[in-house]
């Protein structure tokens, strides 16, 4: 079975652009995480969704994040406009909340923002 | 809300021997969950071992075991017969049971494994 997918794996942008990052969830997994990796502040979550609905965005750092779920097979995370200090690795993981108690991850996203 | 804290940031050890990294955690719920994750330099999360608070057993995957000390909130990983494969950093996380609270994970800082030829 495939694992956690994530595009791109590696995205280098000018600050004040968009930028949108994905995840396909394993399949079956009703349960998908969004975290952020940086330096100064570790491992971090982001936003979570169970059964495609957003549970817990209190990580989202401000307005200018913001993530969906239309479908139980796709999320993204947009940030727009970005900024130098958005730089992260950012990594989706998913779950089948009720039936496992392990997250798995996707490879990551590693931002640059110029 | 829970923490998690990994006191050493590095470790180091001499192929094929045993190394012990440290976590501490703190909680006031009943039933929770700890793992161990891998991120080696591809940066990959590879999860490592689990376990279930509510089992006294401690969790052991081939070489991979942890000393689960539930009242005193500890919760290390031991590597034995280390391999140059193990060099990683590792991440010690908490997560509650299911319908206790959040489903997220919370981290610690990680401890960054060298093994030595």
């Amino acid at each position: 079975d495939a694992g956690v997918i994530q595009s791109p794996r590696h995205e280098v942008t000018e600050m004040g652009q968009e930028v949108t990052l994905r995840c396909k969830p394993i399949s079956g997994h009703n349960s998908l995480f969004w975290y952020r990796q940086t330096m100064m502040r570790g491992l971090e979550l982001l936003i979570y969704f169970n059964n495609n609905v957003p549970i817990d965005d209190s990580g989202m750092p401000e307005d200018r994040f913001s993530a969906k779920m239309p479908n139980a097979s796709f999320s993204t995370l947009k940030i727009q406009p970005s900024e130098p200090r958005d730089s992260a690795v950012y990594f989706c993981a998913s779950l089948l909340a009720g039936v496992t108690d392990t997250q798995y991850f996707g490879p990551g996203t590693r931002l640059t923002v110029l | 809300a829970q923490t998690v804290t990994q006191s050493q940031p590095e470790m180091s050890v001499q192929e094929a021997e045993t190394v012990t990294l440290s976590c501490t955690y703190d909680t006031s719920e009943s039933d929770y969950y700890l793992f161990w994750y891998k991120q080696p330099p591809s940066r990959q999360m590879i999860l490592v071992i689990r376990q279930e608070a509510y089992k006294q057993q401690n969790a052991t995957e081939n070489r991979f075991s942890v000393n689960f000390q539930k009242a005193a909130k500890s919760f290390s990983l031991k590597i034995s017969d280390s391999q140059l494969g193990d060099a990683a950093m590792y991440f010690c996380a908490y997560r509650s049971a299911p319908f206790q609270g959040a489903q997220k994970l919370v981290f610690g800082q990680g401890t960054r494994l060298t093994i030595n030829p």
